[in-house]
This record gives structure tokens, C-alpha cells and sequence, in this order.
């Protein structure tokens, strides 16, 4: 039972364009949404995130976008680099007022940017 | 100086051995989590601890128990390895509070394979 669907395995992008990733979610409960980069033989790394009370956060060259009717979510890299290839996770989470939750990812979509 | 560390970075073993995984963050975080990585990618919640409590126990089986001797360590024993234990395992923390708790730092993993 999958509650965070990434359903693109991989995407090549050229470098320069725009990069994005997408994401569906079935768990309404979720409230806290999160991108995390991954090179390989390395862990995640947090990227950037955004509450449900959001539509929109922007972190330099990273956008996520937050639809919660659709419950789908987006990561927008732009302009994309070679340094951006790499496994991008979704993941969520129900918050429900700060306890110790752990985090439900997505199998990933790999990143490749072509020069 | 890395944030969350672990040892051992390989892992090889035969069926039926008894092993740990260490893990340390330097972070100060209050909170500290471990994750497999299976197969098919999917990372999954397994434990977390919150001031040397036990928070979530998402269904794993008794032969794995974590331990935290303080705050900054959370250390996986596994009993009686068994085949299906072949993994990355990850271990990661967070600082204690609301949304912060999402934004977890990863460490490298530790791949498990059981022979």
C-alpha cells in the first residue's frame, strides 16, 4: 500500500531547462510534505519542504508546489545543473502537532541532466 | 565533521548470525530514527527515539531492537539474521519540535547482506 507515489523511475532534462518532479500522495491525513536528494552511497539529504497550510515555498532554484485537492504535489528545479542528478524522494508525514514521526517516502524518481 | 555517522559501511554475514549497526550524530538532535531501504527502494520507518524512549515500532520483527545508550547514539541489533534481512539500513535524527522533526539528517547507510 503505497500512501507516497512517485511514478516517474527516471528523468533526463538538458541543462539550463526545467526540471520537474511530481508526486501523489494518498494519505489525507498528511500534513507535511519534504523533498530529499540522494547521490549514490550517500543518504538522503533534506532539500526542501512545505506544511499544508502552503500552496507554494521557493528555495533559490527549487520550488515545491503543494495542491491539496489533488493531493499531488511538485519539485520545479530551474535552471537544472549537472549537480542535480541524482534520486530525488518525496515524503510526508502526519505531523498532528510535533511528535516523533518518521517520514513516508516515495521509491524515488532518478534525475539526469544532460549537458 | 559529519553530522550522522555509521558503522559499519558493509555489512556481510551468514544466516542465523547475531549483528549490530552503530549510529552518531553530533547534531544535538533529541530524536533519532532507523530505516530500511528494501529491494525495491522503498525506504521505511522502523524505529525512532525520542530521549531514550521508544516513540514507533512500524511491525518489525522482534529479532531487531534498538538501543540508545544516550541522546546521541541509536545502535540496531539484529538476532538471528535471516535472508530477507538484506538491506540498506539508515539511521537518521532530527531536532525535537513541531516541523522540525520532518527535516531529518540521513546518514550514509549501512548495506546488510545476508548470505
Amino acid at each position: 500500500d503505497q500512501q507516497v507515489k512517485q511514478n516517474s523511475p527516471s528523468l533526463s532534462v538538458q541543462e539550463g531547462r526545467i526540471s520537474i518532479l511530481n508526486c501523489d500522495y494518498t494519505n489525507s491525513m498528511f500534513d507535511y510534505f519534504l523533498w530529499y536528494k540522494k547521490y549514490p552511497a550517500e543518504g538522503p539529504t533534506f532539500l526542501i519542504s512545505i506544511s499544508s497550510i502552503k500552496d507554494k515555498n521557493e528555495d533559490g532554484r527549487f520550488t515545491v508546489f503543494l495542491n491539496k485537492s489533488a493531493k499531488h504535489l511538485s519539485l520545479h528545479i530551474v535552471p537544472s545543473q549537472p549537480g542535480d542528478s541524482a534520486v530525488y524522494f518525496c515524503a510526508a508525514s502526519e505531523n498532528s502537532g510535533g511528535g516523533a514521526d518518521g517520514l513516508t517516502f516515495g521509491k524515488g524518481t532518478h534525475l539526469i541532466i544532460q549537458p | 565533521d559529519t553530522a550522522v555517522s555509521q558503522t559499519p559501511k558493509y555489512l556481510v554475514t551468514q544466516m542465523g548470525n547475531d549483528k549490530s549497526i552503530k549510529c552518531e550524530q553530533n547534531l544535538g538532535h533529541d530524536t533519532m530514527y532507523w530505516y530500511k531501504q528494501d529491494s525495491k527502494k522503498f525506504l521505511k520507518i522502523m524505529f525512532s527515539y525520542n530521549n531514550k524512549e521508544l516513540i514507533i515500532n512500524e511491525t518489525v520483527p522482534n529479532r531487531f531492537s534498538p538501543k540508545s545508550p544516550d541522546k546521541a547514539h541509536l545502535n540496531l541489533h539484529i538476532n538471528s539474521l535471516e535472508l530477507g534481512d538484506s538491506a540498506v539500513y539508515f539511521c537518521a535524527s532530527s531536532q525535537g519540535g513541531g516541523w522540525k522533526n520532518n527535516e531529518q539528517f540521513f546518514g550514509p547507510g549501512t548495506r546488510l547482506t545476508v548470505l
